[in-house]
């Protein structure tokens, strides 16, 4: 139990162009999930928290019109980096916060790959 | 904000030795410690974790400790084999913060022959 997917696994596009990630909680209903990005060999750095049927909250320094989320149902988070450039190259990882556990543990996905040429 | 550091950045042991990671964090409000491996490439994985009203829990070759006076946990590996090889992230979650998980910097673990 407690797997998250994430689509696609990897991307590659042009500068200026705008591509949408997806996570998915397979067998769980998630009402709040988390983006994080990882540079090469760095932690993992919250983007932001993503709440369905609500708006998704940033963290500081996070542009929200860059990074665009929606969490439209309980099962589905969406992460669209709009106007990409290389600078915004790296790997994008979301979690689901199990809402059965008592100290919401999370469960990651398995990345995406974004490379902006 | 929650602040966690891991030492060491970098861990290299022989197959069958064990291998101790630590991790302190800052704000003493922090009630939950997760540990995730991640391999090359792909997501992390949660391996064990500890809630702050426990001292100690063992999970087959992995043992976390919780010392909430120092304000600092760490991760047990006995019998490492050559699969353990990863990088290894601790985390700490603050009460009463949607859930919000803050990371160590990460370490990588490698097992030799």
């Amino acid at each position: 139990g407690a797997v998250v997917s994430q689509h696609p696994s990897w991307v590659i596009c042009k500068s200026g162009t705008s591509v949408k990630i997806e996570c998915r909680s397979l067998d769980f209903q998630a009402t709040t999930m988390f983006w994080y990005r990882q540079f090469p060999k760095q932690s993992l750095m919250l983007m932001a928290t993503s709440n369905e049927g609500s708006k998704a909250t940033y963290e500081q320094g996070v542009e929200k019109d860059k990074f665009l989320i929606n969490h439209a149902s309980l099962t589905l988070s969406t992460l669209t980096v709009t106007s990409a450039h290389p600078e915004d190259s790296s790997f994008y990882i979301c979690s689901a916060r199990l809402p059965s556990s008592s100290y919401n543990e999370q469960f990651f996905g398995p990345g995406t790959r974004l490379t902006v040429l | 904000g929650e602040n966690v550091e891991q030492h060491p950045s970098t861990l290299s042991v022989q197959e069958g030795d064990s291998a101790v990671i630590k991790c302190t964090y800052s704000d003493s409000a922090s009630n939950y410690f997760p540990w995730y491996k991640q391999e090359l490439g792909k997501g992390p994985q949660l391996i064990i974790d500890i809630r702050s009203n426990v001292g100690e829990k063992k999970d087959q070759r992995i043992a976390v400790t919780l010392n909430k006076t120092a304000k600092h946990f760490s991760l047990h590996i006995t019998e490492t084999q050559p699969e353990d090889s990863a990088v290894y992230f601790c985390a700490a979650r603050l009460t009463g913060t949607a859930s919000k998980l803050t990371f160590g910097t990460g370490t990588r673990l490698q097992v030799t022959l």
